[in-house]
């Protein structure tokens, strides 16, 4: 068990690039979730996976941002077009169990992102 | 839509002390975390609370739910300086989801 793992850690871009990040959940772990964390704040859900299925999307999640999760293993996120508001820190998190059922929630280090 | 509400938001506190971070949410839920967050750093998994009346404790910290009140108690006994962090508890919405906190930012100071 090493971890969920996300890379890169930092990422500068220019406003309107696109950037991707990837996350590696812990092995055997069939739900992946991504959140969002700005400076002082709670991390916010983006989006949940159950294997390869993209089951859940919260609004927060524009049209400029898609996950993919294609073998139901690693997950990228990719931001389009970003823009300054995007900076933040993008959490990817996995469990290997439904959290109604009270099973622990794994987070990454996170993958910073700032837009100039 | 649910809330959940973090108080103290910021709490500076002196070694030894005894103090409470209390977390207010919304809508019916009995699944609540606690994690811990270094600067910088990701999220540290403390308690998990799955049903009324729950109490976990590890080390100097005691969590407890209260699910009729809609609240959560996470209580810091004999304060000491590597207990300095970021705390968030967060309440299962769904089947998957988590709903944070603001967080209450710790300052432990000898």
């Amino acid at each position: 068990d090493t971890g969920v793992s996300q890379n890169p850690r930092h990422k500068i871009t220019k406003r309107g690039q696109n950037v991707t990040f990837r996350c590696d959940p812990i092995s055997e772990h069939n739900r992946l979730y991504w959140y969002r964390q700005t400076l002082g704040q709670g991390p916010e859900f983006l989006t949940y996976f159950q294997n390869e299925a993209q089951l859940e999307k919260s609004r927060l999640l524009s049209d400029r941002f898609s996950a993919e999760r294609p073998k139901g293993s690693f997950s990228t996120l990719e931001i389009q077009r970003t823009e300054q508001g995007d900076s933040a820190m993008y959490l990817c998190a996995s469990s290997s169990q439904r959290l109604v059922s009270g099973n622990t929630i794994y987070f990454g280090e996170g993958s910073w992102l700032t837009v100039v | 839509e649910l809330k959940v509400e973090q108080n103290p938001l910021f709490l500076s506190m002196q070694e030894g002390k005894n103090y409470t971070i209390y977390c207010n949410y919304s809508t019916t839920s009995d699944r609540l975390y606690w994690y811990r967050q270094d600067p910088g750093k990701s999220l540290e998994s403390l308690f998990v609370l799955l049903s009324n009346g729950a109490v976990k404790q590890e080390g100097r910290l005691m969590a407890s739910l209260d699910t009729k009140a809609r609240l959560s108690t996470l209580h810091i006994t004999a304060a000491v300086h590597d207990l300095s962090a970021t705390y968030f508890c967060a309440v299962v919405q769904g089947a998957q989801k988590l709903v944070f906190g603001q967080g209450t930012r710790l300052t432990i100071n000898p």
